[in-house]
């Protein structure tokens, strides 16, 4: 399997609830990243996180980081129809820092 | 807020032309890559430049791929013989003193191969 796989692929909520992505990578590394992409758009970088960091905070998002999992999430919380896009995780590989293998997303769908 | 920015948003080509991409990445950015998203698939990267040269490649960068950094400011990916699986939706994006921070991708071209 590949690098950086997101669950699920898909996602629907209501305005106002949370929203949770998964993403599963195979290698060390040494940061991950979410980024966000609207429908056609460029990529729009959202949060990083250190291979030593846990938890990181940004605005409505959080992310958490288990190296022994070898597994990443992100939260959305207080949805809004603003924020449906698609979202993926991307990684450095094995350490090399020198390229990003992304995951294959999740589309995010949030109704008002 | 500082951005990356690509020329054309979308360009359409025949088969076996040439075509360059055109970006203009964050001025004081060091660390530059390109990458390519067929329609429905995941994001792919094809190369990343560095000190003016290439510091990396992929398998899909062959010899019909190259970049150049020609003044300083543009950063172009060229693809000398352009076929119908070329076409995608290209990103540039930069980082600044090490590529271990966020990158800022442009919005993309939309490259056709008919």
């Amino acid at each position: 399997s590949q690098q950086g796989e997101e669950d699920p692929q898909a996602l629907s909520i209501q305005e106002g609830e949370n929203a949770t992505m998964n993403c599963s990578y195979k290698t060390s590394i040494n940061n991950l990243q979410w980024y966000r992409q609207n429908s056609g758009r460029g990529l729009v970088h959202l949060i990083l996180i250190r291979s030593n960091e846990r938890e990181k905070h940004s605005g409505r998002l959080r992310v958490t980081l288990d190296t022994s999992k070898k597994s990443s999430s992100l939260l959305i919380t207080a949805s809004r129809a603003a924020d449906t896009a698609s979202y993926f995780c991307a990684t450095d590989y094995e350490g090399n820092t020198d390229k990003l293998i992304f995951g294959t997303g999740t589309r995010l769908q949030v109704f008002p | 807020e500082p951005e990356v920015t690509q020329t054309p948003s979308h360009q359409v080509t025949q088969m076996g032309q040439e075509v360059i991409l055109r970006c203009v990445p964050i001025s004081n950015h060091l660390y530059f890559y390109w990458y390519r998203q067929i329609l429905g698939q995941k994001v792919e990267f094809l190369v990343s430049f560095y000190n003016n040269e290439i510091s990396e490649k992929s398998e899909i960068f062959d010899d019909q791929f190259s970049v150049e950094r020609p003044d300083g400011s543009n950063f172009t990916l060229k693809i000398r013989s352009t076929k119908l699986e070329d076409s995608a939706m290209y990103f540039c994006a930069s980082t600044g003193t090490a590529p271990t921070y966020g990158y800022t991708f442009g919005s993309g071209t939309r490259l056709t191969v008919v």
